[in-house]
């Protein structure tokens, strides 16, 4: 099915591992994005990237890099996992000025 | 202030009911705006888009007030499967970002 395909979708992590979170999606969109969703504080943009090849930072960066790979993928990178960094991470993904279409999250869980 | 702003309810009403949920935005340079449903632990999903003046589908209807900055979402003869969490998005600075709210929760009972 066409998409935002994401992985893992859960994970636990103890206090200064990394991961890397993967994001891929086959509807040709120029624009991919990392939000972060914690209790009562909505989405929160964490970086994007406007096309491939190019990435900035969104609100939120302290603590990730990501990685545009190619068009269809881009991945999401936690160098020493803290506490705070325990949320549900979404990857979208859009053309031109229309809505976004979200993958279905990874629950990160750092303890 | 915060760029988007939604009243987080909830929302608890009956079957057949009319209600309606308004978000507040900042950047008067917005063009386009968006709610999305999101259902409990699942992801955002595209509801209606907004470009000018509103838009309908259905028994939903959203409109743009741009003098005043808020977008609105009417829900008539609210059904059980209405409920959700609604999040309101608008542009942001660069390209194609979006500045969601924090969700309005809509509860619908029988």
């Amino acid at each position: 099915n066409a998409g935002v395909t994401q992985t893992p979708k859960f994970q636990v992590l103890k206090t200064g591992q990394s991961m890397t979170l993967q994001c891929a999606q086959d509807m040709n969109h120029n624009s991919m994005y990392w939000y972060r969703q914690d209790p009562g504080m909505g989405l929160r943009l964490i970086y994007y990237s406007a096309s491939e090849g190019t990435t900035d930072k969104g609100e939120v960066p302290n603590g990730y890099n990501v990685s545009r790979l190619n068009k269809r993928e881009f991945s999401l990178r936690l160098e020493s996992a803290a506490p705070s960094q325990t949320s549900v991470y979404f990857c979208a993904s859009s053309s031109s000025n229309y809505g976004y279409t979200f993958g279905s999250g990874t629950r990160l869980t750092v303890v | 202030r915060k760029e988007v702003e939604q009243d987080p309810g909830p929302f608890n009403v009956p079957e057949g009911a009319t209600v309606a949920f308004n978000c507040t935005y900042s950047n008067s340079a917005s063009q386009s705006f968006f709610w999305y449903r999101q259902d409990c632990r699942k992801e955002p999903k595209l509801l209606m888009s907004v470009y000018s003046s509103g838009n309908e589908d259905g028994r939903f209807t959203a409109q743009l007030n741009r003098a005043s900055q808020y977008i609105s979402l009417l829900i008539r003869d609210s059904k059980l499967s209405d409920s959700a969490t609604y999040l309101c998005a608008a542009p942001s600075g660069g390209y194609n970002k979006l500045i969601f709210g924090a969700g309005t929760r809509l509860a619908v009972h029988p």
